[in-house]
This record gives structure tokens, sequence and C-alpha cells, in this order.
């Protein structure tokens, strides 16, 4: 079944290290984003990506990094400089050209805490 | 900017009453998109549906139907006959037509239904 895979599904890290955070799709769809979700709170997107090696900043990137080296694959590094990374994760995909109209495909999530 | 609000945060109703989520939003634009996604236990987040500015047709779907009033800058949600799948939190998102992708979400409302 074609869908999105996010790993781990729960994460611990320590403060000052970096974490990659994978997210993998065999929808063939051309944009991935990334969003994060903290408690009592609506979705935010950190970065999203038309194409391959082409990557844009969201509403709230400062602390993120991302790449897309192939199409299928848009992993997240929160780095040492995110503040207050603790949060659930989800990543997406949509098919065509980024517009307003994209119907999001979304992944189970990764939930990330900062000890 | 554009907005969205949720202003109900919980809500918790006896299985097969019927129940409806508001959503209000705010935007300067005259071409958008609204959309509601269900985000059960599990974490992701599943589509529902899509309404672009100009179509004020009301939906229904199963015992799903859509409320869009374009005069009080509302798409409410309604369950009838609710059942205890039906338990989630549940999105309203709101984008522009045009450029980049530029989803805002509402906070959310958790729907309980007991049996």
């Amino acid at each position: 079944d074609g869908g999105i895979t996010q790993s781990p599904k729960y994460l611990f890290r320590k403060e000052g290290q970096n974490v990659t955070l994978s997210c993998e799709q065999n929808l063939n769809h051309d944009a991935m984003y990334w969003y994060r979700q903290d408690p009592g709170q609506g979705l935010r997107l950190i970065y999203y990506s038309q194409i391959v090696n082409d990557f844009q900043k969201g509403d709230i990137a400062e602390g993120y990094s991302v790449s897309r080296e192939k199409k299928e694959s848009f992993p997240l590094t929160v780095t040492s400089a995110q503040k207050n990374p603790t949060a659930f994760y989800l990543c997406a995909s949509s098919t065509g050209r980024i517009s307003g109209a994209n119907v999001l495909t979304f992944g189970a999530g990764s939930r990330l805490t900062v000890l | 900017a554009q907005k969205v609000t949720q202003a109900q945060t919980e809500i918790s109703v006896v299985e097969k009453e019927d129940v409806t989520l508001d959503c209000v939003y705010e935007t300067r634009d005259t071409t958008y998109y609204l959309f509601w996604y269900k985000q059960p236990p599990s974490g992701e987040l599943v589509f529902l549906i899509r309404r672009n500015s100009f179509d004020e047709q009301n939906e229904i779907s199963g015992r799903y139907s859509w409320n869009f009033q374009k005069s009080t800058s509302s798409f409410n949600f309604t369950i009838t006959a609710s059942q205890v799948v039906d338990s989630a939190v549940y999105f309203c998102a709101l984008s522009e037509s045009q450029g980049a992708q530029k989803l805002v979400f509402g906070q959310g409302t958790r729907l309980t239904i007991n049996p």
C-alpha cells in the first residue's frame, strides 16, 4: 500500500544533540512538507519541498534543517539551535505543483522529547 | 493575514448524538480553499473535505456534512448519529489559492464519543 513512513515513532534527545527524523513516501508525490504540532495547537509549517534538491522555509524554520536528495525522502534534522524541540512532527506529501488547493497525505508522526 | 479559529477545544457527547464542530476563518483573499482533517489516536491526519471559496454548496457524505457560509466566514462540520470511531481531533484549515503552500490550521477540536 502506498503511503508515508515516518521513523522513529518516539525519540528522546538530550539537550545539545542534533536528531534526524526520517520521512519516506512511495506515493510518487512531488511535494513534501514538515509540520510541527504542539499540544492544543494547530500544525505549523517548518519546511517544504517541491522538487529534488530544492526546499523552502516555512513559518518556523529556525533551528531545523532538511534535505531532498531523492524524490521519496525528506529527512528533517532538529538541531541544538532549536530552543524548544519537544513536539510531535508530521511529514506530509502532495501530488503536482504546490498550490493552495493541495490535499495533503500525512505520515503517522514522530514524537520527539528532549530530556 | 490568514487565521482559523476553532473555539471548541473539546467536545464530549454520547453515541448517536449529532455534533457540530465550528470553524471561523479570516482572509483578505477572494479566492481560497478550506479543509477539514481528522486526526485519530494513531496520529496521522486524514483528509475529509476541501471546499473552494466560490462553491458555497453544502456537502453531505454519509453521516458527515459541511456548511460553508461566506457571509459569516464559517465552515462548520456536523456529524450525524455519532459513533465511537468518530472520536478524534478535527482540524479546520485555510489556504490561499496562489503561490506557495500556506496552509493555516486551527487549533483543533478534540471530539470524544462515549458509548
